[in-house]
């Protein structure tokens, strides 16, 4: 079954520092992934979407690359704010049933951007 | 201002009982989904639609119910059958059915 995989510990960084998040997939072959930050009590905000066609994409000081042999994509935030703290899930089209539209998410990862 | 608004944000119920969770958007789109997110979990799909008049079952459809008469709304009722219901609820529309998708603020369900 499909299945995503994102790091459960939260990452504590230090303020300037750059935060790089994974998330590896199998039994999948997505044509693009998705992130998006969620802050407590919220619903989740879309950040990127990197297609299978592209190696990376950058949007301010956020950083994705995706990487089709691997099954895995990095997320980085360089310079990193405590406003950056927050949790961040990747999310890949498929489900266990056909694939239109549906997003599968992973559990998150959160990011502690300590001053 | 466009988005997407879902009510109530804290909702109790107790233990037998049916409850309805609205979702309203006003970007037009036209597909619009449900998830519950558990804690620690990752959003899990419940329903979703792609048009109006018409919904499929998500991953974990058992014990909820959507309807969809018209394109800005897209109501989920949790019913008396959906055994585990206590969880954060939170509804999205895409305007097709690739891209990103726009969250409302959630809805936190707890069974008493």
């Amino acid at each position: 079954s499909q299945k995503i995989e994102q790091n459960s510990e939260a990452l504590n960084i230090q303020e300037g520092k750059t935060a790089t998040l994974t998330c590896n997939y199998t039994n999948y072959s997505p044509a693009y992934l998705q992130w998006y930050r969620q802050d407590p009590g919220r619903g989740p905000v879309f950040l990127l979407l990197i297609r299978e066609n592209e190696k990376e994409k950058r949007k301010e000081r956020l950083k994705v690359t995706f990487d089709t042999t691997l099954k895995q994509s990095l997320f980085h935030i360089t310079a990193s704010q405590p406003a950056d703290s927050a949790t961040y899930l990747c999310a890949l089209p498929g489900g266990t049933t056909d694939s239109w539209g549906k997003l599968q998410f992973g559990a998150g990862t959160q990011v502690v951007v300590t001053p | 201002d466009g988005g997407i608004t879902q009510s109530p944000k804290y909702l109790f119920r107790k233990e037998g009982q049916n409850v309805t969770l609205s979702c309203e958007q006003n970007l037009n789109h036209d597909a619009m989904y449900w998830y519950r997110q558990d804690p620690g979990q990752g959003l899990r799909l419940i329903y979703y639609s792609q048009i109006v008049n018409d919904f499929q079952k998500g991953d974990i459809a058992e014990g909820y119910s959507v309807s969809r008469e018209k394109k800005e709304s897209f109501p989920l009722t949790v019913t008396s059958a959906q055994k585990n219901p206590t969880a954060f609820y939170l509804c999205a529309s895409s305007i097709t059915g690739q891209g990103e998708q726009f969250f409302g603020p959630g809805t936190r369900l707890t069974v008493l």
